[in-house]
């Protein structure tokens, strides 16, 4: 499919446990990002990627891990999960740095 | 520390008339700002957007305004449709030293438009 996609949409997972979230995008765009939506805060920027193998923190980097060995695919690894980062996350690319950012459909996750 | 806020988390406004969102931001670095509209269960879809350089832009029925010696922008919609019922994001622009886009964004605010 063409766009930008993440994959699981839904996820349960228990406190201690690795999760990772994906994303891909089709178009080739150099800029990639990391959001999480919170009740409260809007959308928060966790890590973004400029460029393959280039990744830089975000506003709440803290607990989250994330690659770009590829340049379609930027995945979000969340190594001990806690409670407090059960969340909406949203995957974000773009052509370049000032460019308007094309969002993938989200994934709720629920950390029990 | 919130750079970027809307501090109506929700709006309703009839069917026809105008909707106006408002959005503050603290930064002065800040030079080029976007709106973004979210509608449940899906990511958020670019509106409109403008640079510093400017003190307007307007899009068909969407108007953003910036002033920015109050630090302040609003978007205006006319006429308002059921259709743009949806959670709308303000999100603030800057380089930072590496040079790479970092977007800040707004907590959001909801608008109910009321056929």
């Amino acid at each position: 499919d063409a766009g930008i996609t993440q994959s699981p949409r839904y996820k349960i997972t228990e406190t201690g446990r690795q999760v990772t979230l994906m994303c891909h995008q089709t178009w080739s765009h150099s800029y990639m990002f990391w959001y999480r939506q919170d009740l409260g805060h809007g959308l928060r920027l966790i890590y973004y990627s400029a460029a393959a193998d280039i990744t830089d923190k975000g506003e709440v980097p803290d607990g989250y891990v994330v690659s770009r060995s590829k340049t379609e695919n930027f995945p979000l690894t969340l190594e001990s999960a806690t409670r407090s980062q059960t969340s909406v996350y949203f995957c974000a690319s773009s052509e370049q740095g000032r460019e308007t950012q094309y969002f993938g459909p989200g994934t709720r996750l629920l950390v029990l | 520390d919130q750079q970027v806020k809307q501090n109506s988390p929700s709006l309703s406004v009839q069917e026809g008339r105008i909707s106006i969102l408002n959005c503050d931001y603290t930064n002065s670095m800040f030079d080029y700002f976007l709106w973004y509209k979210k509608y449940p269960a899906e990511g958020p879809t670019f509106l409109i957007s403008i640079s510093s350089i400017k003190d307007k832009n307007e899009d068909g029925r969407f108007t953003v305004f910036l002033n920015k010696s109050a630090k302040h922008l609003s978007l205006h919609i006319v006429p308002s449709q059921p259709g743009d019922s949806a959670v709308y994001f303000c999100a603030a622009d800057r380089y930072n030293s590496g040079g790479y886009q970092k977007v800040t964004f707004g907590t959001g605010t909801k608008l109910q438009v009321i056929p």
